[in-house]
């Protein structure tokens, strides 16, 4: 089976930085992705990793260690529209996704 | 399409009753997912079609859930004698890569089981 650990929610200022972690067990690997949710809207696609260590896009990186079963979003110069749920994603076998109940970030002035 | 699309936006049924949810996935995407989400909840996986194998049906809640497809387009997910426990946002998302199975989504069918 799968397992997806990740904070319920978080709550960051306008302006700065914030790491949104993600722990998973899975029986098998094919990739972890970090989808975004806007309240009322469809996950839009952030990030995929499949080999360990960073991917930066912008504002926003994503970190990998297989060996740890860990990864972490990096989110900078945080902004309002910021604030949304992070879901972390594992692909296991047969392509099949296991969501994380997502983490609910708030960005404050 | 521009994008998935999902029909009903919206849909209010009786419990008891019967609903189809349409799914038109991104042209060309081999793969089509169907998720259903609860109010303040995680995605929970339903049913995964990838071209003509056989679908992956192992989310499926109850044999009162069933899902087609026709070939590499259209999908229905059928929910019949519908519970108020049906109640959440089915969310269908297609991939056209799957060594990368980044997915898009539609904006889903928000189903209400009075």
């Amino acid at each position: 089976g799968q397992n997806i650990d990740q904070p319920t929610e978080m709550t960051a200022t306008e302006g700065a930085i914030v790491q949104i972690n993600c722990t998973y067990q899975t029986s098998g690997f094919n990739g972890l992705f970090w989808y975004q949710q806007h309240a009322g809207e469809a996950p839009t696609f952030l990030s995929y990793n499949v080999l360990d260590g960073l991917e930066e896009k912008g504002r926003f990186s994503s970190f990998l260690s297989r060996s740890k079963g860990y990864s972490y979003l990096l989110l900078k110069e945080l902004q309002m529209k910021d604030s949304a749920s992070y879901l972390c994603v594992v692909t296991g076998g047969g392509n099949k996704l296991t969501f994380g109940t997502g983490t609910q970030l708030k960005v404050e002035l | 399409g521009a994008g998935v699309s999902q029909s009903p936006s919206n849909k209010v049924t009786e419990k008891g009753k019967d609903v189809e949810l349409r799914c038109d996935p991104i042209s060309g995407h081999t793969a089509l997912y169907w998720y259903r989400q609860r109010l303040g909840q995680g995605l929970e996986f339903l049913i995964y079609f990838q071209g003509n194998s056989a679908p992956d049906k192992s989310g499926l809640p109850s044999d009162r859930f069933s899902a087609e497809r026709t070939g590499e387009s259209v999908s229905t997910l059928t929910i019949q004698r519908t519970q108020q426990e049906d109640s959440a946002v089915y969310l269908c998302a297609s991939s056209p890569d799957r060594v990368v199975n980044i997915q898009y989504f539609g904006a889903g069918t928000r189903l209400s089981v009075l």
